[in-house]
Protein backbone atom coordinates (compact mmCIF):
# COMPACT_ATOMS: atom_id res chain seq x y z
CA UNK A 1 0.00 0.00 0.00
CA UNK A 2 2.22 3.08 -1.17
CA UNK A 3 -0.49 5.24 -0.41
CA UNK A 4 -0.37 9.38 -2.88
CA UNK A 5 2.81 9.02 -5.00
CA UNK A 6 3.80 11.91 -7.03
CA UNK A 7 5.91 12.45 -9.70
CA UNK A 8 8.73 14.23 -10.48
CA UNK A 9 10.03 15.02 -7.46
CA UNK A 10 11.69 18.11 -8.60
CA UNK A 11 11.22 19.95 -12.01
CA UNK A 12 12.55 22.90 -13.65
CA UNK A 13 10.41 24.45 -16.61
CA UNK A 14 11.53 27.49 -18.59
CA UNK A 15 8.49 29.88 -19.30
CA UNK A 16 5.94 28.60 -21.55
CA UNK A 17 6.86 25.10 -20.91
CA UNK A 18 4.08 23.00 -20.42
CA UNK A 19 4.34 19.67 -17.83
CA UNK A 20 2.03 17.26 -15.98
CA UNK A 21 2.47 16.75 -12.68
CA UNK A 22 1.47 13.01 -11.96
CA UNK A 23 -0.37 11.75 -8.27
CA UNK A 24 -1.86 8.01 -8.20
CA UNK A 25 -3.47 6.90 -4.77
CA UNK A 26 -4.00 2.91 -4.33
CA UNK A 27 -6.39 3.44 -1.37
CA UNK A 28 -9.56 3.25 -3.86
CA UNK A 29 -10.48 6.89 -2.63
CA UNK A 30 -13.21 8.76 -4.55
CA UNK A 31 -12.09 12.29 -3.65
CA UNK A 32 -8.75 13.73 -4.56
CA UNK A 33 -7.21 17.63 -4.55
CA UNK A 34 -4.32 19.67 -5.57
CA UNK A 35 -2.75 22.40 -3.51
CA UNK A 36 0.38 24.74 -3.90
CA UNK A 37 2.47 26.05 -1.07
CA UNK A 38 4.12 28.98 -1.35
CA UNK A 39 6.53 30.49 1.10
CA UNK A 40 5.53 31.03 4.31
CA UNK A 41 1.62 30.73 3.04
CA UNK A 42 -0.98 28.36 3.60
CA UNK A 43 -1.96 26.03 1.13
CA UNK A 44 -3.79 26.85 -2.12
CA UNK A 45 -6.76 24.09 -3.62
CA UNK A 46 -6.37 24.43 -7.20
CA UNK A 47 -8.90 21.64 -8.38
CA UNK A 48 -10.40 19.05 -6.74
CA UNK A 49 -12.77 15.58 -8.18
CA UNK A 50 -15.17 13.82 -6.05
CA UNK A 51 -14.69 10.59 -8.36
CA UNK A 52 -13.67 9.18 -11.86
CA UNK A 53 -14.95 11.93 -14.85
CA UNK A 54 -16.07 14.97 -12.14
CA UNK A 55 -13.39 17.55 -11.87
CA UNK A 56 -14.27 21.08 -10.05
CA UNK A 57 -12.40 24.23 -9.18
CA UNK A 58 -10.52 25.31 -6.34
CA UNK A 59 -9.61 28.89 -5.18
CA UNK A 60 -6.46 29.02 -7.98
CA UNK A 61 -7.43 27.33 -10.90
CA UNK A 62 -6.51 29.36 -13.31
CA UNK A 63 -3.14 28.65 -15.54
CA UNK A 64 -3.93 24.54 -14.55
CA UNK A 65 -5.94 21.91 -16.01
CA UNK A 66 -7.36 18.09 -14.65
CA UNK A 67 -8.60 15.12 -15.68
CA UNK A 68 -9.81 12.26 -13.77
CA UNK A 69 -10.12 9.27 -16.41
CA UNK A 70 -9.40 6.52 -13.28
CA UNK A 71 -10.31 6.80 -9.49
CA UNK A 72 -6.65 6.20 -9.02
CA UNK A 73 -4.75 9.05 -11.18
CA UNK A 74 -5.53 12.68 -10.94
CA UNK A 75 -2.96 14.34 -13.43
CA UNK A 76 -2.33 18.20 -13.09
CA UNK A 77 -1.51 19.62 -16.19
CA UNK A 78 0.49 23.52 -16.52
CA UNK A 79 0.05 24.95 -19.99
CA UNK A 80 2.40 27.80 -20.89
CA UNK A 81 4.30 28.02 -17.19
CA UNK A 82 4.80 31.45 -16.06
CA UNK A 83 6.99 31.93 -12.83
CA UNK A 84 4.16 32.72 -10.41
CA UNK A 85 3.72 28.93 -11.15
CA UNK A 86 6.93 28.44 -8.70
CA UNK A 87 5.57 26.47 -6.02
CA UNK A 88 5.33 23.28 -4.32
CA UNK A 89 2.53 21.39 -5.13
CA UNK A 90 0.91 18.49 -3.17
CA UNK A 91 -1.91 16.13 -4.24
CA UNK A 92 -3.77 14.59 -1.24
CA UNK A 93 -6.88 12.09 -1.38
CA UNK A 94 -9.53 10.78 1.41
CA UNK A 95 -12.18 8.25 2.05
CA UNK A 96 -16.40 9.36 0.87
CA UNK A 97 -17.97 10.37 4.15
CA UNK A 98 -20.41 8.45 6.11
CA UNK A 99 -22.92 11.35 5.57
CA UNK A 100 -23.45 14.03 8.81
CA UNK A 101 -21.85 11.92 10.66
CA UNK A 102 -17.98 10.57 10.76
CA UNK A 103 -15.97 12.70 8.02
CA UNK A 104 -12.63 11.43 7.21
CA UNK A 105 -8.60 13.12 6.61
CA UNK A 106 -6.78 14.00 4.08
CA UNK A 107 -3.43 11.57 2.91
CA UNK A 108 -0.80 13.94 1.68
CA UNK A 109 1.97 12.89 -1.08
CA UNK A 110 5.32 13.67 -0.85
CA UNK A 111 4.82 17.10 -3.31
CA UNK A 112 6.60 17.73 -6.19
CA UNK A 113 8.76 21.28 -6.00
CA UNK A 114 8.54 23.14 -9.40
CA UNK A 115 10.63 26.28 -10.16
CA UNK A 116 9.22 28.65 -13.11
CA UNK A 117 12.49 30.29 -14.98
CA UNK B 1 -16.08 32.53 4.18
CA UNK B 2 -14.47 30.11 6.31
CA UNK B 3 -10.54 31.88 7.63
CA UNK B 4 -7.87 29.83 9.65
CA UNK B 5 -5.52 31.19 12.16
CA UNK B 6 -2.66 30.07 13.67
CA UNK B 7 -0.75 31.37 16.26
CA UNK B 8 2.21 31.74 16.77
CA UNK B 9 3.48 31.86 13.42
CA UNK B 10 7.05 30.73 15.13
CA UNK B 11 7.99 29.13 18.52
CA UNK B 12 11.27 28.28 20.18
CA UNK B 13 10.93 25.81 23.18
CA UNK B 14 13.41 24.20 25.27
CA UNK B 15 13.41 20.35 25.47
CA UNK B 16 11.09 18.72 27.80
CA UNK B 17 8.44 21.50 27.94
CA UNK B 18 5.27 21.33 27.41
CA UNK B 19 3.79 23.27 24.76
CA UNK B 20 0.25 24.42 23.38
CA UNK B 21 -0.17 25.61 19.68
CA UNK B 22 -3.39 27.40 18.43
CA UNK B 23 -5.38 27.55 15.58
CA UNK B 24 -8.88 29.29 15.39
CA UNK B 25 -11.51 29.80 12.67
CA UNK B 26 -14.16 32.31 12.03
CA UNK B 27 -16.66 29.65 10.83
CA UNK B 28 -18.09 27.07 13.38
CA UNK B 29 -19.88 25.12 11.09
CA UNK B 30 -17.26 22.94 10.37
CA UNK B 31 -17.00 19.30 9.64
CA UNK B 32 -13.94 18.17 11.35
CA UNK B 33 -10.36 19.17 11.86
CA UNK B 34 -6.85 17.93 11.02
CA UNK B 35 -3.49 18.56 12.27
CA UNK B 36 -0.38 18.05 10.25
CA UNK B 37 3.07 18.08 10.71
CA UNK B 38 5.20 19.22 8.39
CA UNK B 39 9.55 18.55 8.25
CA UNK B 40 11.19 20.85 5.83
CA UNK B 41 11.05 19.77 1.98
CA UNK B 42 8.77 17.28 2.72
CA UNK B 43 4.91 16.48 2.43
CA UNK B 44 2.12 16.79 5.56
CA UNK B 45 1.98 13.81 7.95
CA UNK B 46 -1.66 13.38 9.65
CA UNK B 47 -1.53 13.95 13.34
CA UNK B 48 -4.76 14.02 14.93
CA UNK B 49 -8.19 14.30 13.22
CA UNK B 50 -11.54 15.50 15.38
CA UNK B 51 -15.05 15.00 14.38
CA UNK B 52 -17.20 18.06 14.69
CA UNK B 53 -18.78 15.67 17.13
CA UNK B 54 -15.91 15.42 20.01
CA UNK B 55 -14.21 17.46 22.12
CA UNK B 56 -10.52 16.26 21.70
CA UNK B 57 -8.42 13.43 20.38
CA UNK B 58 -5.62 12.10 22.04
CA UNK B 59 -2.82 10.13 20.59
CA UNK B 60 0.70 9.47 22.59
CA UNK B 61 2.41 12.37 23.76
CA UNK B 62 -0.47 15.03 21.27
CA UNK B 63 -3.67 15.98 22.52
CA UNK B 64 -5.76 18.07 20.25
CA UNK B 65 -9.30 20.26 21.31
CA UNK B 66 -11.88 21.30 20.22
CA UNK B 67 -14.31 23.85 21.36
CA UNK B 68 -16.54 24.90 17.75
CA UNK B 69 -18.60 27.50 19.85
CA UNK B 70 -15.77 29.76 20.13
CA UNK B 71 -13.70 28.64 16.66
CA UNK B 72 -10.66 27.38 18.49
CA UNK B 73 -8.41 24.12 18.43
CA UNK B 74 -5.44 23.50 20.22
CA UNK B 75 -2.18 20.97 19.87
CA UNK B 76 -1.09 19.71 23.02
CA UNK B 77 2.88 18.43 22.42
CA UNK B 78 3.67 17.10 25.88
CA UNK B 79 7.49 16.85 26.86
CA UNK B 80 8.59 18.22 24.17
CA UNK B 81 11.64 16.84 22.30
CA UNK B 82 14.38 17.97 19.41
CA UNK B 83 12.67 15.34 16.97
CA UNK B 84 9.06 17.01 17.44
CA UNK B 85 10.48 19.94 15.23
CA UNK B 86 8.60 20.94 12.20
CA UNK B 87 5.89 23.33 11.14
CA UNK B 88 2.50 22.30 12.62
CA UNK B 89 -0.56 22.81 10.02
CA UNK B 90 -4.28 22.94 11.12
CA UNK B 91 -6.94 22.49 8.30
CA UNK B 92 -11.04 22.89 9.09
CA UNK B 93 -13.05 21.22 7.17
CA UNK B 94 -16.01 23.23 5.55
CA UNK B 95 -18.81 21.97 4.32
CA UNK B 96 -19.83 23.05 0.28
CA UNK B 97 -21.75 21.16 -2.18
CA UNK B 98 -22.64 18.57 -0.28
CA UNK B 99 -19.48 17.87 0.46
CA UNK B 100 -16.33 19.01 2.45
CA UNK B 101 -12.94 20.66 1.76
CA UNK B 102 -9.92 21.51 3.82
CA UNK B 103 -9.16 25.52 4.25
CA UNK B 104 -5.22 25.68 5.52
CA UNK B 105 -3.97 27.72 8.44
CA UNK B 106 -0.52 29.42 7.84
CA UNK B 107 1.27 27.38 9.99
CA UNK B 108 3.06 27.10 13.37
CA UNK B 109 7.14 26.73 13.00
CA UNK B 110 8.51 25.14 16.07
CA UNK B 111 11.68 24.14 17.07
CA UNK B 112 12.80 22.64 20.35
CA UNK B 113 16.26 23.14 21.77
CA UNK B 114 18.00 20.29 23.00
Amino acid sequence: NAGVTQTPKFRILKIGQSMTLQCTQDMNHNYMYWYRQDPGMGLKLIYYSVGAGITDKGEVPNGYNVSRSTTEDFPLRLELAAPSQTSVYFCASRRTEVSGRIGYGYTFGSGTRLTVV
Amino acid sequence: KQEVTQIPAALSVPEGENLVLNCSFTDSAIYNLQWFRQDPGKGLTSLLLIQSSQREQTSGRLNASLDKSSGRSTLYIAASQPGDSATYLCAVAYTTSGTYKYIFGTGTRLKVLA
